[in-house]
C-alpha cells in the first residue's frame, strides 16, 4: 500500500529537550511538507522540500530543524528553542511539479511537552 | 501574497438539510483551490480540488464546490447532510498551501 507514515502517533518531551518527528512515503514523490497544526488555527507550514538535499522555510519555521538526505524521508526536529511546541503535526507530499498538487497527509503526531 | 478564509468556525445541520461551508480567497493570479476533510486525530483527506478546468467541481461523499472568481469565492455543499459528514473541513489554495483556519461541521439527527 502506498501512503505516508508518521511516527510515533504521540509524543512527550520534556523542556529543554529537542524530539524528531518521522516522515515516510512511498509514493514516490518529490516534495514533502510540515505543518502544524493548534485548534482554530488551521494547518501552518513550518517547512517544505521540493527535491532531496534541498528544502524551504515556511511562515513558522523558527525553533524546528529539517534534511533531506532521501527522497522517502523528512524529518522534523522540534528544538529547545521552539517556546510552545505542543501541537499536532502533520506532514504530506505532492508530485512537486509546481502546479496544482494534491498534497496527501500522514496521520499525524500529536507531541506534548511536559 | 494569497490568503484563504472560511467563514464561520462552526456549522451545525440536520441531518439530510443542506450543508454549506464558505471560502473565499484574495489573489490576482489564478488560483489552485482545494477543500480537505479531517476526523479527529487523523491527517487530511483531499474531497476536491479546483484546477481551472471546469468551475463546478464534483468530489467524494457527494460534495462539490463551484469556483466564483467574481465573487472570489469557492463554496463546499452537500445536497443532504449525513452523520458521518461531521468532521472538520478545511480551504486551502496556491502551491505551497495556504489553509483557512477551518470549520467544524456538526450533524444533528
Amino acid at each position: 500500500d502506498g501512503g505516508i507514515t508518521q511516527s510515533p502517533k504521540y509524543l512527550f518531551r520534556k523542556e529543554g529537550q529537542n524530539v524528531t518527528l518521522s516522515c515516510e512515503q512511498n509514493l514516490n514523490h518529490d516534495a514533502m511538507y510540515w505543518y502544524r497544526q493548534d485548534p482554530g488555527q488551521g494547518l501552518r507550514l513550518i517547512y517544505y522540500s521540493q527535491i532531496v538535499n534541498d528544502f524551504q522555510k515556511g511562515d513558522i519555521a523558527e525553533g524546528y530543524s529539517v534534511s533531506r538526505e532521501k527522497k522517502e524521508s523528512f524529518p522534523l526536529t522540534v528544538t529547545s528553542a521552539q517556546k510552545n511546541p505542543t501541537a499536532f503535526y502533520l506532514c504530506a507530499s505532492s508530485i512537486g511539479t509546481g502546479g496544482p498538487d494534491t498534497q496527501y497527509f500522514g496521520p499525524g503526531t500529536r507531541l506534548t511537552v511536559l | 501574497a494569497q490568503s484563504v478564509t472560511q467563514l464561520g468556525s462552526h456549522v451545525s445541520v440536520s441531518e439530510g438539510a443542506l450543508v454549506l461551508l464558505r471560502c473565499n480567497y484574495s489573489s490576482s493570479v489564478p488560483p489552485y483551490l482545494f477543500w480537505y476533510v479531517q476526523y479527529p486525530n487523523q491527517g487530511l483527506q483531499l474531497l476536491l480540488k479546483y484546477t481551472s478546468a471546469a468551475t463546478l467541481v464534483k468530489g467524494i461523499n457527494g460534495f462539490e464546490a463551484e469556483f466564483k472568481k467574481s465573487e472570489t469565492s469557492f463554496h463546499l455543499t452537500k445536497p443532504s447532510a449525513h452523520m458521518s459528514d461531521a468532521a472538520e473541513y478545511f480551504c486551502a489554495g496556491n502551491t505551497p498551501l495556504v489553509f483557512g483556519k477551518g470549520t467544524r461541521l456538526s450533524v444533528i439527527a
